[in-house]
């Protein structure tokens, strides 16, 4: 299987900061790589598509990065609503998997 | 719209079997491949198992291969997931999921709302 990490597990930030997420594969996933946000009671919600395309509707605060086995989520401007957990997720195997998460909290 | 709504969960005993349904209404699901994903309380998302269009060509998660069967009725538009010898550890909410291929990639784009399945004696 190919593992996903994701850091940090969890962060705290203020509406407006800048915010970034890693995720990193355990071998290269070249840009199948796809980003999603959960909020509570909600199912998750595709963001980003081969780990630079922005899903149609998402706002352009969100941004993609990365190839092989080092990605990165940046959200420009943190706004109310985005405080959720955002996960990774690789579709370059037969077997998908997704990173454990990383949770966007308010200072 | 474009739905999945998932059925079949609740709570069974170690051992035990369960049969979820994933019923899609708005579209066809004979266009789509279908996978199920989980989730248990307070975890993150584990991506369980797939099925091609035709239900010719499966894949498992290592954590459920032997145990867990996906299926589907396109006739019915119907995805399922037959989970034999269930363990505590299946404990989880568990969601259907469409997979799409934009820009040649493949993603979720549609979920179901999850249904709860409980392991427990």
């Amino acid at each position: 299987d190919i593992q996903m990490t994701q850091s940090p597990a969890s962060l705290s930030a203020s509406v407006g900061d800048r915010v970034t997420i890693t995720c990193r594969a355990s071998q290269s996933i070249t840009t199948y790589l796809n980003w999603y946000q959960e909020k509570p009671g909600k199912v998750p919600k595709l963001l980003i598509f081969g780990a630079s395309s922005l899903q149609s509707g998402v706002p352009s605060r969100f941004s993609g990065s990365g190839s092989g086995t080092d990605f990165t989520l940046t959200i420009s401007s943190l706004q109310p609503e985005d405080f959720a957990t955002y996960y990774c997720q690789q579709t370059y195997s037969t077997m998908w998997t997704f990173g454990q998460g990383t949770k966007v909290e308010i200072k | 719209e474009e739905q999945l709504v998932e059925s079949g969960g609740g709570l069974v005993q170690p051992g035990g079997s369960l049969r979820l349904s994933c019923a899609a209404s708005g579209f066809s699901v004979r266009n789509y491949w279908m996978h199920w994903v989980r989730q248990a309380p307070g975890k993150g998302l584990v991506w369980v198992s797939r099925i091609n269009r035709e239900g010719s060509s499966t894949t498992y998660a290592d954590s459920v291969k032997g145990r867990f069967t996906i299926s589907r009725d396109n006739a019915k538009n119907t995805l399922y997931l037959q989970m034999n010898s269930l363990r505590a550890e299946d404990t989880a909410v568990y969601f259907c999921a469409r997979e799409i291929h934009p820009g040649g990639v493949d993603a979720f784009d549609i979920w179901g709302q999850g249904t709860v399945v409980t392991v427990s004696s």
